[in-house]
């Protein structure tokens, strides 16, 4: 089945103690990006990567990091948790946009994140 | 200013009825693609409805339709017969730059219109 899968799926977690919320595809999507999502402001890019070892800011990169060492996995990355960084985060992959492909994202489940 | 501009926060539609969820968007890139996502209160996003900006006809999917006006860079989803399964959260956005060489990669989501079905 195709798919996007992020582990985990519900998290809470204290200030500071660094954290990996892992994204994989199994689509051989060369597009892979994540989003959150805040109540009032939709969802915006955090980073996206177009290929490996592809990686780019989204919106609003600070306090994230990403890697792309392989196609199909790309972890996001919080090395000292804030209480701002609470959200729910979603990690998204599509192929690249072409005559015949809308490029349409293909979302994982959503990962809910609770840093107290 | 704001790429995607999503007016309407919340919606109320009777059942049967038909619903247009309104979306305008703000981009200079000559190829750019408009999809709208739903997201049911169980939080996945399920991607209804893409139009590609060369697209000369409307795209529709089922009850789902997006009347497209180019000219005033409005993208308005339209849904026929709601159904009580529509409630739910919908998502306009836009991926610019389709045939810029390297330039997809900015999908920029609306804030969203709760959309509720009344019986």
């Amino acid at each position: 089945e195709a798919q996007v899968t992020q582990n985990p799926r519900y998290l809470i977690t204290v200030t500071g103690k660094k954290l990996t919320v892992t994204c994989s595809q199994n689509m051989n999507h060369e597009y892979m990006s994540w989003y959150r999502q805040d109540p009032g402001l939709g969802l915006r890019q955090i980073y996206y990567s177009m290929n490996v070892e592809v990686t780019d800011k989204g919106d609003v990169p600070e306090g994230y990091k990403v890697s792309r060492k392989e196609k199909r996995n790309f972890p996001l990355i919080l090395e000292s948790p804030s209480p701002n960084q609470t959200s729910l985060y979603f990690c998204a992959s599509s192929f690249r946009p072409a005559l015949h492909n809308t490029g349409e994202l293909f979302f994982g489940e959503g990962s809910r994140l609770t840093v107290l | 200013a704001q790429k995607i501009t999503q007016t309407q926060p919340g919606m109320f539609v009777q059942e049967k009825e038909a619903v247009t969820l309104d979306c305008t968007y703000d981009t200079s890139d000559q190829s750019y693609g408009l999809f709208w996502y739903k997201q049911p209160s169980s939080g996945e996003m399920i991607f209804l409805i893409y139009q590609g900006s060369y697209d000369e006809q409307n795209a529709t999917e089922g009850r789902y339709s997006l009347n497209f006006q180019k000219a005033r860079k409005s993208a308005n989803l339209v849904i026929s017969a709601s159904q009580l399964g529509d409630s739910a959260m919908y998502f306009c956005a836009m991926r610019e730059g389709i045939r810029r060489s390297g330039g997809y990669q900015k999908v920029t989501f609306g804030i969203g219109t709760k959309l509720q079905v009344i019986p």
